[in-house]
């Protein structure tokens, strides 16, 4: 079974700051590595995704850093707003399961 | 385009009894999962359907647990005999995989239902 890490559990940033959450996984061979963002009371949204043979991929503020050679990838948040404020989840396939979820980490950005 | 729809939103139950989610997934997506979520944890995969085939059931489906989608459209997840710790929010996924993707490969979309939260008392 695929083992996802994800880190911090917990990140509190200061409105218009950088949110910087980590993830990293043991073994993949498919093709995406995306990141779902979940508000209290709703299921998790897919956010931003990022195929493996490129290094970095940029929605609006949203930034992901991908390194292969490391198996690790992490989710950049630019100019942060207290709208982003939620659990942010990294996924990954894993052999015959569909995605593999980190543990999450819960944004709080303060103004 | 509704979204995923699930029902009911919430259910209590007493331990022993048995309860059924039903899952409505986006019409044209032609694969539905369903997830479990504890509080502070992600979600963690039961099991997923490619139209009305059931390919792959986690180690966390016991028994007591079975999944169904006839006809490829809804799907059904029945627990029998609930347990105290068969409490947690059930979320139901789907997505649209096309003919080209290889393998499981275009599975990363998933759209999420709103999710049953389920306490067995």
């Amino acid at each position: 079974q695929q083992q996802v890490k994800q880190s911090p559990q917990s990140l509190i940033v200061q409105k218009g700051g950088i949110s910087i959450i980590n993830c990293a996984y043991e073994n993949t061979a498919f093709d995406y590595f995306p990141w779902y963002q979940q508000f209290p009371g709703k299921g998790p949204a897919l956010l931003i995704a990022i195929r493996p043979d490129v290094s970095e991929k940029k929605e609006g503020r949203f930034t992901i850093s991908f390194n292969k050679s490391a198996k690790q990838f992490s989710l950049h948040i630019m100019d942060s707003q207290p709208g982003d404020s939620a659990t942010y989840f990294c996924a990954v396939p894993s052999g015959n399961t569909p995605l593999v979820f980190g543990k999450g980490t819960r944004l709080s950005v303060i103004a | 385009d509704t979204g995923v729809s699930q029902d009911p939103r919430h259910k209590i139950t007493k331990r022993g009894q048995n309860v059924t989610f039903r899952c409505d997934p986006i019409s044209e997506h032609n694969r539905l999962y369903w997830y479990r979520q504890t509080l502070g944890q992600g979600p963690e995969f039961l099991t997923y359907f490619q139209n009305e085939a059931q390919l792959e059931k986690s180690r966390l489906l016991s028994d007591r647990f079975s999944a169904e989608r006839p006809k490829g459209s809804f799907s059904t997840l029945e627990i029998q005999r609930t347990e105290q710790g068969d409490s947690a929010m059930y979320l139901c996924a789907s997505s649209l995989v096309q003919y080209r993707d290889r393998g499981i490969g275009g599975s990363y979309e998933q759209y999420f239902g709103p999710g049953t939260r389920l306490t067995v008392t």
